[in-house]
């Protein structure tokens, strides 16, 4: 079975621009978690959905960011327009909801933005 | 306030050593969960182990090892006879049955086996 696959793997750009990041859930996964790392700050949750619907929202660190999931199985991240200081790694994770808080994160390989 | 500390920004060790990764967490509920992931330099994090507030149990894996004490609100994670393969970044995390599928995450610590 596929794991979370999280695209693109590496987005280089400029500040201003706008950036979408990808993320396509495990099969049969209802909870959707999307997080940032860096060095300074380690593992942010940004934002989490559970059934498509977000549920906390409080990590979103400005109005330029933004998070869907038009489906199930899949979500965005957006930053318009982007920052140099946005430049981390950015994950996307999925459990099962119905374990609750039980449940493990299954993470994406995450995706490397570099904003200049 | 931080609700998962993981103390030790860096470790290393020389391999075939032993290693104890330390986690101190903080919660008022009952019911919560305490979880350790790997990172490893290709970046994904890994699913290590799982315990829920009700089981003190030590679990053994292997080289790998776990001590949860809810007196002190830790949960160590040790590694026997260590190897290069180790070297990674490890997240100790914390979910509470009150917060839905929130998980905290502490600062993680990096360990880097020497051959």
């Amino acid at each position: 079975d596929a794991g979370v696959i999280q695209s693109p793997r590496h987005e280089v750009t400029e500040m201003g621009q706008e950036v979408t990041l990808r993320c396509k859930l495990i099969s049969g996964h209802n909870s959707l978690f999307w997080y940032r790392q860096t060095m300074m700050r380690g593992l942010e949750l940004l934002i989490y959905f559970n059934n498509n619907v977000p549920i906390d929202d409080s990590g979103m660190p400005e109005d330029r960011f933004s998070a869907k999931m038009p489906n199930a199985s899949f979500s965005t991240l957006k930053i318009q327009p982007s920052e140099p200081r946005d430049s981390a790694v950015y994950f996307c994770a999925s459990s099962l909801r119905a374990g609750g808080s039980r449940e493990k994160l299954f993470f994406g390989s995450g995706t490397q933005l570099s904003v200049l | 306030a931080q609700k998962v500390t993981q103390a030790q920004t860096e470790i290393s060790v020389v391999e075939k050593e032993d290693v104890t990764l330390d986690c101190v967490y903080e919660t008022r509920d009952t019911t919560y969960y305490l979880f350790w992931y790997k990172q490893p330099p290709s970046g994904e994090l890994v699913f290590l182990i799982r315990r829920n507030s009700f089981d003190e149990q030590n679990e053994i894996s292997g080289r790998y090892s776990w001590n949860f004490q809810k007196s002190t609100s830790s949960f160590n994670f040790t590694i026997t006879a260590s190897q290069v393969v180790d070297s990674a970044v490890y997240f100790c995390a914390l979910s509470e049955a009150n917060t839905g599928n929130q998980v905290y995450f502490g600062t993680g610590t990096s360990l880097t086996v020497i051959p």
